[in-house]
């Protein structure tokens, strides 16, 4: 089963920020956290990752609370072109141990 | 840098049929997964391989099989095709001299099985 639950569907208007929750309480100390986005008919796009700091890259950021059992991903000014499914995954231990254990994601639908 | 390539993009198959996908990955990366995405669901994991030999294993039946070769391109073979067996399957890639415990997969653009 997956670590994560997250809400089915948003909606975002264009230009405005998404921010898109993520519930992890069962999180370990040393699982990170993870968000891919899938545009329809493609693989998984890696976004971004983090294990208990805020990270922000030149796709989005990722605020982690302070007790790690949730997550969110930010799109700051969303386009039609982040209309996607974003998945938040958890996946720790050792080097070797790539599996991840996917939900069933957000649909995020970016309005113009 | 090519990343995480696949064959073929689409692939139609018969009942009872047998199938072979291939993977290469994404260059410097040493390990390669294998996932199963059913339409509207998550991808689920399959098996990794890593030094060409298979080092972890999600809840598939043994018709799933696959090899990963010297280059560390990888194959995914099934058989004895089911209907239920139509999907997305994608192939993922990590590891390497580079990384670390925490780097991503790259995700390839998946091959669309559909078996009739």
């Amino acid at each position: 089963d997956a670590k994560t639950t997250q809400p089915t569907s948003m909606d975002c208007a264009e230009g405005r920020a998404a921010n898109l929750p993520c519930n992890h309480s069962t999180i370990s100390g040393n699982e990170y956290v993870y968000w891919y986005r899938q545009i329809h008919s493609q693989g998984p796009q890696y976004i971004i990752h983090g294990l208990k700091n805020n990270e922000t890259n030149e796709m989005a950021s990722l605020i982690i609370t302070e007790d790690r059992k949730s997550s969110t991903l930010i799109l700051p000014h969303a386009t039609l072109r982040d209309t996607a499914v974003y998945y938040c995954i958890v996946r720790g231990g050792t080097a070797g141990t790539y599996k991840y254990i996917f939900g069933t994601g957000t649909r995020l639908k970016v309005l113009a | 840098d090519a990343g995480v390539t696949q064959s073929p993009t689409h692939l139609i198959k018969t009942r009872g049929q047998q199938v072979t996908l291939r993977c290469s990955p994404k260059s410097g990366h040493d390990t390669v997964s294998w996932y199963q995405q059913a339409l509207g669901q998550g991808p689920q994991f399959i098996f990794q391989y890593y030094e060409e030999e298979e080092r972890q294993r999600g809840n598939f039946p043994d018709r799933f099989s696959g090899h990963q070769f010297p280059n560390y391109s990888s194959e995914l073979n099934v058989n004895a095709l089911l209907l239920g067996d139509s999907a997305l399957y994608l192939c993922a890639s990590s590891g390497g001299r580079r990384s670390s415990y925490n780097s991503p997969l790259h995700f390839g653009n998946g091959t669309r099985l559909t078996v009739t």
